[in-house]
């Protein structure tokens, strides 16, 4: 079964360092997601992805964060200046329907020191 | 706008008794619902969704208008079935809202 995939898994960085979370969503979706999970809390939209731009997007996603298809295959989230609060679960998600539900990835832990 | 209300944190049970995970939702129009499960350590998978009326791993759910409920039942628990559990709401070309999820144990 197709899946989506997500890296780095884990990554650490310190406060006001850019970090940029990448993805690689299954090859017909169309559509394309960030969420975020902050330990303990419940799972939140980012960002929606479609036609080569942004769709919609959440309060949380500020100046600070940007999203971009480079090539076709990835799908990338950037924090240009990370701060503590941005210590969570990111995860990727794509459809090709939004009917049919979302593919998520398995996340990467970003840990802001 | 949508809202999506999972009442309870927590739900343990025993091994092969009834389950039922609440959730309620708030939204004026037709909306598309899903319970997603998220096992340890791992992602969130997609177990049910409401249009298909499929039962998956035993589990069913109901979309239920007049309450704007879309609980989801299993008559006999199993261990395996240990994880998160999360509601999410689909409005009309936009994104999917999830419930703050629950926790379901199953006791051997």
């Amino acid at each position: 079964e197709p899946e989506v995939t997500q890296t780095p898994s884990h990554q650490v960085t310190q406060m006001g360092q850019e970090v940029i979370l990448r993805c690689v969503p299954i090859s017909n979706h169309l559509y394309f997601y960030w969420y975020r999970q902050i330990l303990g809390q419940k799972v939140e939209f980012l960002v929606s992805f479609y036609n080569n731009e942004i769709s919609e997007k959440s309060e949380i996603f500020d100046d600070q964060f940007s999203v971009e298809r480079p090539d076709g295959s990835n799908f990338t989230l950037k924090i240009r200046s990370t701060k503590l609060e941005d210590s969570a679960m990111y995860f990727c998600a794509s459809s090709f329907d939004t009917r049919d539900g979302y593919t998520f990835g398995s996340g990467t832990r970003l840990t802001v020191v | 706008a949508q809202r999506v209300t999972q009442p309870e944190k927590l739900l343990s049970v025993f091994k092969g008794a009834p389950v039922e995970l609440k959730c309620n939702y708030s939204y004026s129009g037709s909306p598309e619902l899903f319970w997603y499960v998220q096992y340890s350590r791992q992602r969130l998978q997609l177990l049910l969704r409401h249009f298909s009326r499929e039962s998956i791993k035993g589990f069913t759910a109901d979309l239920n208008k007049g309450e704007t409920s879309f609980h989801l039942k299993k008559p006999f628990a199993q261990e395996e079935d240990s994880a998160m559990y999360y509601c999410a709401l689909i409005r009309a070309n936009s994104k999917l809202t999830f419930g703050k999820g629950i926790t379901l144990s199953v006791r051997p």
